[in-house]
C-alpha cells in the first residue's frame, strides 16, 4: 500500500505562471517531508524540506506547504521557468537516526516557454 | 559538497551474467541505499545499509544482493541478470539523523540486460 502518493503523473504550465505539485500521505507518524527534482539521466537532487511541526517553508521561488489534518503537502514554484521542467518526487520520513525515506512515484513537470 | 559516485553511467549486459554496480561516497556517511527507477513506478528501494558489513532488504530485494566491506563503498550485485532488471539504478547516502537534507544521490547507472 502506497504511503506517499503523487496522483498526477504529469503537469504542464506556462512559463512565468505558478506550478503546484501535490502529494498525499497516509501515515500520520511521518515527521519530515522532502521534495527532490530529477532531470533525465541524472540522480535526484534535494530541493526543499519541511518538518511536521511547520506548515510552510520557503526558499526562493520554491515554497512547500504542509496540511497535517489533510495529510497533504504541496510544492509551489513561482514563477515557473523552462529549466524547472523535470520529475519531482515527494518523500517522507518516520524519523530517527536512520530515517528511511519513502518516495512517491513522481510528477513530471513541463514548463512551456 | 557531498559526492556520491557511481562507477558506470551506462551498462549493457547479457542475460545470466553476474553484474556489479559500484557506489562510493566521500563524506563519511553511515547510511547507503540502492534504488531502481522505472517509469510509472517511481523510486523503489532494493537494499540499504546503516553500517559496514550490515545490510537490510528493501521493498524489492529479489534477484539482488549487496556488499558493504568499507564505509564509503556500497555494491549492488545482480547474481544472474534478467531482462526485467533493465532499469536506472540509483545509489544514495545520508548521515545519521540528517533528515533536513535527506539523501544525496549519485548520477545513476542505466543498465540494459539483453
Amino acid at each position: 500500500d502506497q504511503q506517499v502518493k503523487q496522483n498526477s503523473p504529469s503537469l504542464s504550465v506556462q512559463e512565468g505562471r505558478i506550478s503546484i505539485l501535490n502529494c498525499d500521505y497516509t501515515n500520520s507518524m511521518f515527521d519530515y517531508f522532502l521534495w527532490y527534482k530529477k532531470y533525465p539521466a541524472e540522480g535526484p537532487t534535494f530541493l526543499i524540506s519541511i518538518s511536521s511541526i511547520k506548515d510552510k517553508n520557503e526558499d526562493g521561488r520554491f515554497t512547500v506547504f504542509l496540511n497535517k489534518s489533510a495529510k497533504h503537502l504541496s510544492l509551489h514554484i513561482v514563477p515557473s521557468q523552462p529549466g524547472d521542467s523535470a520529475v519531482y518526487f515527494c518523500a517522507a520520513s518516520l524519523g530517527g537516526s536512520q530515517g528511511n525515506l519513502i518516495f512517491g512515484k513522481g510528477t513530471k513537470l513541463s514548463v512551456k516557454p | 559538497d557531498v559526492k556520491v559516485t557511481q562507477s558506470s553511467r551506462y551498462l549493457v549486459k547479457r542475460t545470466g551474467e553476474k553484474v556489479f554496480l559500484e557506489c562510493v561516497q566521500d563524506m563519511d556517511h553511515e547510511n547507503m541505499f540502492w534504488y531502481r527507477q522505472d517509469p510509472g513506478l517511481g523510486l523503489r528501494l532494493i537494499y540499504f545499509s546503516y553500517d559496514v558489513k550490515m545490510k537490510e532488504k528493501g521493498d524489492i530485494p529479489e534477484g539482488y544482493s549487496v556488499s558493504r566491506e568499507k564505509k564509503e563503498r556500497f555494491s549492488l550485485i545482480l547474481e544472474s541478470a534478467s531482462t526485467n532488471q533493465t532499469s536506472m539504478y540509483l545509489c544514495a547516502s545520508s548521515a545519521g539523523g540528517a533528515l533536513s537534507y535527506g539523501y544525496t544521490f549519485g548520477s545513476g547507472t542505466r543498465l540494459t540486460v539483453v
